[in-house]
């Protein structure tokens, strides 16, 4: 039962590059997102899509755009890559989709993390 | 996370009790989460509380809400090495779509 899959774990990237992460969920969940998780910062939303075919900002969309491709899998792209956006990645679904909340299926199952470097 | 705090380390003995704490400042959020992060790894749900309750217990865990001083406290009895990660608080804010606001972590370290 893979969950949620992440790729790459590691990217080393030089200003003004461009690269897009992968995610992919196996579980059925309507909703995905990314965060990035900084230290001392916590986890900060970057883009969400609450089902197949939508996507909206989070707190920190800038510099970032996301595609949902089908109900699997939620790309994140940098366009132009920034010192700035150096950062550990998260891809997270849940089951949740448009209806209403409780907290089953709020519960955010995450990937392992994508540490990217931008020099 | 600015809006949800927590001590950043905290250490404690094999054996002892951790008690890690989180402050919040929505008095809307319905659920209140803890997630723990081993190393390397992305966060997993360790337990959640309901805003209409003021405690919650699951086996070495227990969860005590503060509604009153948006206080939300995580008890880990026996606290063993295993334990050892960051643990996240969240709350689920009401006013946009599962909008989760997760605080910067607190990383316990757990010493013979």
């Amino acid at each position: 039962n893979a969950g949620v899959t992440q790729t790459p774990k590691f990217q080393v990237l030089k200003t003004g590059q461009s690269m897009t992460l992968q995610c992919a969920q196996d579980m059925n969940h309507n909703s995905m997102y990314w965060y990035r998780q900084d230290p001392g910062m916590g986890l900060r939303l970057i883009y969400y899509s609450a089902s197949e075919g939508t996507t909206d900002k989070g707190e920190v969309p800038n510099g970032y755009n996301v595609s949902r491709l089908n109900k699997r899998e939620f790309s994140l792209r940098l366009e132009s890559a920034a010192p700035s956006q150096t950062s550990v990645y998260f891809c997270a679904s849940s089951e949740r989709g448009l209806g209403a909340r409780s907290a089953t299926n709020e519960k955010l199952f995450f990937g392992s993390g994508t540490q990217l470097s931008v020099l | 996370g600015e809006d949800v705090e927590q001590s950043l380390f905290l250490s404690v003995r094999e054996g002892d009790s951790s008690v890690i704490n989180c402050t919040y400042t929505d008095s809307s959020s319905t659920y209140l989460y803890w997630y723990k992060q081993e190393p390397g790894a992305g966060l997993q749900l360790l337990t959640y509380i309901f805003s209409n309750m003021d405690m919650k217990q699951d086996q070495r865990l227990t969860v005590l809400l503060n509604k009153k001083d948006k206080h939300l406290s995580l008890r880990i009895a026996d606290t063993q090495t295993g334990d050892s990660a960051i643990y996240f608080c969240a709350e689920s804010r009401t006013g946009g779509y599962n909008k989760l606001i997760f605080g910067a972590g607190t990383r316990l370290a757990v010493h013979p």
